[in-house]
């Protein structure tokens, strides 16, 4: 059974810095990896989709990486913001479709 | 990437009624799935709905409890039946759109049962 884990669960930043999320997964036969952002009360927002036969996608300030026989992802922020205060979670598809979800990380930034 | 409308976007129920979810999307997406967030949890998928057939269900829920409906392709319903106070989450409508994998989510329904 797939079993996503992230690190660390909540994390405090000053505005600026750059910042590393981390998600592990137990099973590598993935199909691909997304990471969301939740607001608190709100649906989720996809912010990144990795396949599984890619190693990194950039969109703006953000990075992630995949290292599929590790079971490794990161997310990887740059110059955080106040408005990037929210819950990431990764999710990876194991088939169909269907995603197995993380346990978050919570991120405050500071101003 | 598509939006995707619940409604409602809360309710506050009694404990033995039902209530339906309904999930619109803006254009046709190929697969479409409902997931419930508990309090401070992460989201667990409930099923995949099938446009005109039945729902497949997770393990851990059945149709009894979770009556779904996906009359075409941009549309579906989720019930949640005889309702109880651990009922009480966030339930999430998802839809994938296009042929990358990526899914779209709408903005939950938040549901607390008394």
């Amino acid at each position: 059974k797939q079993e996503v884990t992230q690190i660390p669960a909540a994390l405090s930043v000053p505005e600026g810095e750059n910042l590393v999320l981390n998600c592990s997964f137990t099973d590598s036969a993935i199909y691909n990896l997304q990471w969301f952002r939740q607001d608190p009360g709100k649906g989720l927002t996809s912010l990144l989709l990795i396949q599984s036969s890619q190693r990194e996608q950039t969109s703006g300030r953000l990075n992630a990486s995949l290292d599929k026989s590790s079971g490794r992802s990161t997310l990887y922020i740059a110059a955080s913001q106040p408005g990037d205060s929210a819950t990431y979670l990764c999710a990876v598809n194991t088939g169909f479709q269907k995603l197995v979800f993380g346990t978050g990380t919570r991120l405050l930034v500071s101003p | 990437s598509a939006v995707i409308s619940q409604k409602p976007s809360r309710d506050i129920c009694q404990r033995g009624t039902s209530l339906t979810i309904q999930c619109q999307v803006d254009s046709q997406v190929t697969m479409m799935f409902w997931y419930r967030q508990q309090p401070g949890q992460s989201l667990t998928l409930i099923a995949t709905a099938n446009q005109g057939s039945e729902a497949t269900y997770e393990s851990g829920f059945v149709i009894d409890k979770f009556p779904i409906s996906r009359p075409n392709l941009t549309f579906s319903t989720l019930t949640v039946s005889n309702m109880s106070p651990e009922d009480s989450s966030i339930y999430l409508c998802s839809g994938e759109q296009g042929t990358t994998g990526e899914l779209f989510f709408g903005e939950g329904s938040r549901l607390t049962v008394l």
